[in-house]
């Protein structure tokens, strides 16, 4: 079945360092792909998102690439802060499945960002 | 302000015993379910909702019912809780946006089952 896999936390920087967390999915059609936040104590906040490949999402300095060819879509950000640490999923919505809009998540990438 | 509510937002109760979570979503929209998160798994679905009274089965059902008698409404039902059931609990809710989904998520139920 469908199914995304994120890199192991937690990850630490120091602020103002580039962040990459990585994410692969396997799906057997064309998901569309997301990435949450949740910050401590909140629920899931959806960061960006893209829906067919080469889509490029971005939000608050973050962005992720659709690449179909690697299957993946890595968040980045050329300089994080303190505020940004929280935990990231990356998700994927496979449309084919008679539109239920069910999420698959990956397992969650804790970010420590330290002043 | 557009959100989703759920209550309690911590529980801890004992095995056996009844317990119902409620969700509620003022944006009107269609589409609800619920998910457990536990270390190292992600979020995985429990139930969803397309509308009222139309309700099916998510990756990890077994344990649970719910009800959607109401568009706003999809409490999370745990007739008979079990220690396996301490998790944490995340109902969303969402409309078709760009050919997907974005869901819009409550701020998390915390049960203890012991």
């Amino acid at each position: 079945g469908d199914s995304v896999t994120q890199m192991e936390g937690p990850v630490t920087l120091s602020e103002e360092a580039f962040l990459t967390i990585n994410c692969t999915y396997t799906a057997t059609g064309y998901p569309s792909l997301f990435w949450y936040v949740q910050y401590p104590g909140e629920g899931l906040q959806l960061l960006l998102k893209a829906t067919k490949a080469d889509d490029k999402g971005s939000n608050k300095g973050f962005e992720a690439t659709y690449r179909k060819e690697t299957t993946s879509f890595h968040l980045e950000k050329g300089s994080v802060q303190v505020s940004d640490s929280a935990v990231y999923f990356c998700a994927l919505s496979e449309p084919g499945s008679g539109n239920t809009g069910k999420l698959i998540f990956g397992q969650g990438t804790t970010l420590q960002v330290k002043p | 302000e557009a959100q989703v509510t759920q209550n309690p937002r911590y529980l801890i109760t004992v095995t056996g015993k009844k317990l119902t979570v409620t969700c509620s979503q003022n944006m009107n929209h269609e589409y609800m379910s619920w998910y457990r998160q536990d270390p190292g798994l992600g979020l995985r679905q429990i139930y969803y909702s397309m509308n009222v009274e139309v309700t099916d089965k998510g990756d990890v059902p077994e344990g649970y019912k719910v009800s959607r008698k109401e568009k706003r409404n999809f409490p999370l039902i745990l007739e008979s809780p079990s220690p396996n059931q301490t998790s944490l609990y995340f109902c969303a809710s969402s409309f078709l946006a760009g050919g997907s989904y974005e869901q819009y998520f409550g701020p998390g139920t915390r049960l203890t089952v012991t």
